[in-house]
């Protein structure tokens, strides 16, 4: 069945640093691949998706893109910000049974360092 | 703006109590969500539905129950808890652009 794989966490930056957090996923077709982010004591929230190959998903400076070669979603911020620290999970888009449902990766989380 | 709502929001249980969490949405979507979050897990789902009176099983539905007799409403339902289900629990609801908005989740503890 469709999977995501997630960077391990924890990820510690220093302020303006840049970041990667890599996802890979596994799926048949072409899936909707979706980045959610989850601030301390808070629900889920969407960050940003793709919904087809080639796509670039981007919000908050934060940016993605679909990559069908290379079955990715790596999410990337050219410089972070202490606001930024919080857990980032992956998630692709999932059929099942004629139903569309997520399947989220295990999240990363992320501290930035002032 | 209330959007997803989760009561209680806290809750300790003995082993083999029952209760129910409540999930209200107001944005008038027809699918709702019941997911659970552990450490080193992230989420799983637990039960979905994708419309009044319908429910389908998720990933790791045993030990769980859920309705949605109003739109707008999706309970979940311990019959007999027991310590694994110690957890945080998300409602989550969507249309069908699949972008999920979450509520504040509930934490749950099983003694």
């Amino acid at each position: 069945g469709n999977s995501v794989t997630q960077m391990e966490g924890p990820v510690t930056l220093s302020e303006e640093a840049f970041l990667t957090i890599n996802c890979t996923y596994t799926a048949t077709g072409y899936p909707s691949l979706f980045w959610y982010v989850q601030y301390p004591g808070e629900g889920l929230q969407l960050l940003l998706k793709a919904t087809k190959a080639d796509d670039k998903g981007s919000n908050k400076g934060f940016e993605a893109t679909y990559r069908k070669e290379t079955t990715s979603f790596h999410l990337e911020k050219g410089s972070v910000q202490v606001s930024d620290s919080a857990v980032y999970f992956c998630a692709l888009e999932t059929r099942d049974f004629g139903n569309e449902k997520l399947t989220f990766g295990t999240g990363t989380r992320l501290t930035i360092i002032p | 703006n209330a959007g997803v709502t989760q009561t209680p929001k806290f809750r300790v249980l003995k082993t083999g109590q029952s209760m129910t969490l409540l999930c209200a949405q107001d944005m008038n979507h027809e699918y709702m969500y019941w997911y659970r979050q552990d450490p080193g897990m992230g989420l799983r789902l637990i039960h979905y539905s994708v419309g009044e009176g319908t429910t389908a099983k998720g990933e790791v539905p045993d030990g769980y129950n859920v309705s949605r007799l109003k739109k707008q409403n999706f309970l979940l339902g311990l019959e007999s808890a027991a310590p694994s289900q110690t957890s945080v629990y998300f409602c989550a609801s969507s249309d069908r652009t699949k972008e999920l908005f979450f509520g504040e989740g509930s934490r749950l503890t099983v003694l």
